[in-house]
């Protein structure tokens, strides 16, 4: 079965600390993927990786970094926590047949708090 | 925007099929149908998809229409433990990117009765 770890279930941080989210993929997948889970406004995608060094932002990059140094590793980066990024942070990993993504494997998610 | 309607809630009998029902009448023709479900405070966790024929998998069987414009999720023998929100989701399995992302809408959350 496909495993998608991160490092924290749950995480509190003041205002302004920066704050480091990270997820590891035991299938070699290539693709990895940030998400936020907010009530009302379902999945947002901030960040994705097809390849090691590889990123691209998503709809709501801002205020987020990421690296993707190891082909198993996809670490999120908050440079400056503030409290609108109070939110369940959801990482996702998805293998690439040829040129076809399939399904996407989820991660339990990190309860971040911004106090 | 989410691209598919399903019902808000179902109630099922433990040990009995579950069937979500689940509509995308504007389902193009290389889109694909998949399930996801999400466990009170866990991530997503993928089911099951398909394009065109019936599938079927360990967890579950996905029924698509000759039109493709619904389909069902079936969960042959629902436990307590299939208590949970499921997302039914239509999307093009291209090249990974922004493009792929999921985009869950409501979903159906699901209660299993003892």
């Amino acid at each position: 079965d496909v495993k998608v770890t991160q490092s924290s279930r749950y995480l509190v941080k003041r205002t302004g600390e920066k704050v480091f989210l990270e997820c590891v993929q035991d299938m070699d997948h290539e693709n990895m993927f940030w998400y936020r889970q907010d009530p009302g406004l379902g999945l947002r995608l901030i960040y994705f990786s097809y390849d090691v060094k590889m990123k691209e932002k998503g709809d709501i990059p801002e205020g987020y970094s990421v690296s993707r140094e190891k082909k198993e590793r996809f670490s999120l980066i908050l440079e400056s926590a503030s409290t609108n990024q109070t939110s369940m942070y959801l990482c996702a990993s998805s293998p690439t047949s040829g040129r076809i993504v399939y399904e996407q494997y989820f991660g339990p998610g990190t309860r971040l708090t911004v106090t | 925007d989410a691209k598919t309607t399903q019902p808000p809630s179902m109630d099922c009998a433990e040990g009995r099929a579950a069937n979500l029902p689940c509509n995308h009448s504007t389902i193009s023709g290389n889109e694909y149908v998949y399930w996801y479900r999400q466990i009170h405070s866990q991530g997503p966790q993928y089911i099951i998809h398909g394009l065109k024929n019936n599938e079927t998998n360990e967890m579950a069987s996905l029924i698509i229409t000759e039109d493709r414009k619904s389909s069902t999720l079936i969960l042959p023998h629902a436990t307590l433990r299939d208590t949970a929100v499921y997302y039914c989701i239509v999307r093009v399995a291209g090249l990974a990117g922004r493009d792929d992302k999921i985009i869950f809408g409501k979903g159906t959350r699901l209660h299993i009765l003892p």
